[in-house]
């Protein structure tokens, strides 16, 4: 199993330029989510999906979009980057029920200029 | 308000012992997680609590104590891979039931 991948690692736009961050699972794992980590914070929520054609909001949705067709692709949508979205960006998934560890990608670094 | 607090940074000596504490004040509760995440890596978890006492896995041991809103997690005999954050997390049933709530993290710097 390749467990959580993401896509790309590293990225740098311009303002206003809009990019897709791609996330994959290959756990069969329901539950996904996306969060953005920045210096001296902790991880927040952007996004999460508990299922195929479910998404929901979490603590920092604006500016962002998301779409779960499959169980396994979960990717997040930049609409018009903006400096303040630059940031470490994780999915992460989780299995339905037990303790629910979530799995991480490894992550992408964006840069907006 | 929801809020989870840990000490921002801590050093710590080869072979010794360190202790990194969590306070958390949330809404919910429902389990508390420890991560761990090496400098440019992916969170990686380390430990679950949902009742309190003290959880034991190797060198690692984690401690919950729900009426203080509390919790350490202990790491014995360090090592110099042991450098990394410590992130706490707490799990609030919220409206998902699955959203976790994290610290900032505790950046463990261990010398020789």
């Amino acid at each position: 199993n390749a467990g959580v991948t993401q896509t790309p690692k590293f990225q740098v736009l311009k303002t206003g330029q809009s990019m897709t961050l791609q996330c994959a699972q290959d756990m069969n794992h329901e539950y996904m989510s996306w969060y953005r980590q920045d210096p001296g914070m902790g991880l927040r929520l952007i996004h999460y999906s508990v299922g195929a054609g479910i998404t929901d909001q979490g603590e920092v949705p604006n500016g962002y979009n998301v779409s779960r067709s499959t169980t396994e692709d979960f990717p997040l949508r930049l609409l018009s980057a903006a400096p303040s979205q630059t940031s470490v960006y994780f999915c992460a998934s989780t299995p339905h029920g037990g303790r629910e560890t979530q799995y991480f990608g490894p992550g992408t670094r964006l840069l907006v200029l | 308000g929801q809020n989870i607090d840990q000490p921002t940074e801590m050093t710590a000596t080869e072979g010794a012992i360190v202790q990194i504490n969590c306070t958390y004040q949330t809404s919910g509760f429902n389990g508390l997680f420890w991560y761990q995440q090496h400098a440019g890596e992916a969170p990686t978890f380390l430990s679950y609590n949902v009742l309190d006492g003290l959880e034991e896995k190797g060198r690692f041991s984690s401690f919950l104590s729900r009426s203080k809103g509390y919790s350490y997690l202990l790491l014995k005999e360090l090592q110099m891979k042991d450098s990394a954050s410590y992130l706490c997390a707490v799990r609030d049933p919220g409206d998902s039931n699955y959203q976790l709530i994290w610290g900032a993290g505790t950046k463990l710097i261990i010398k020789p």
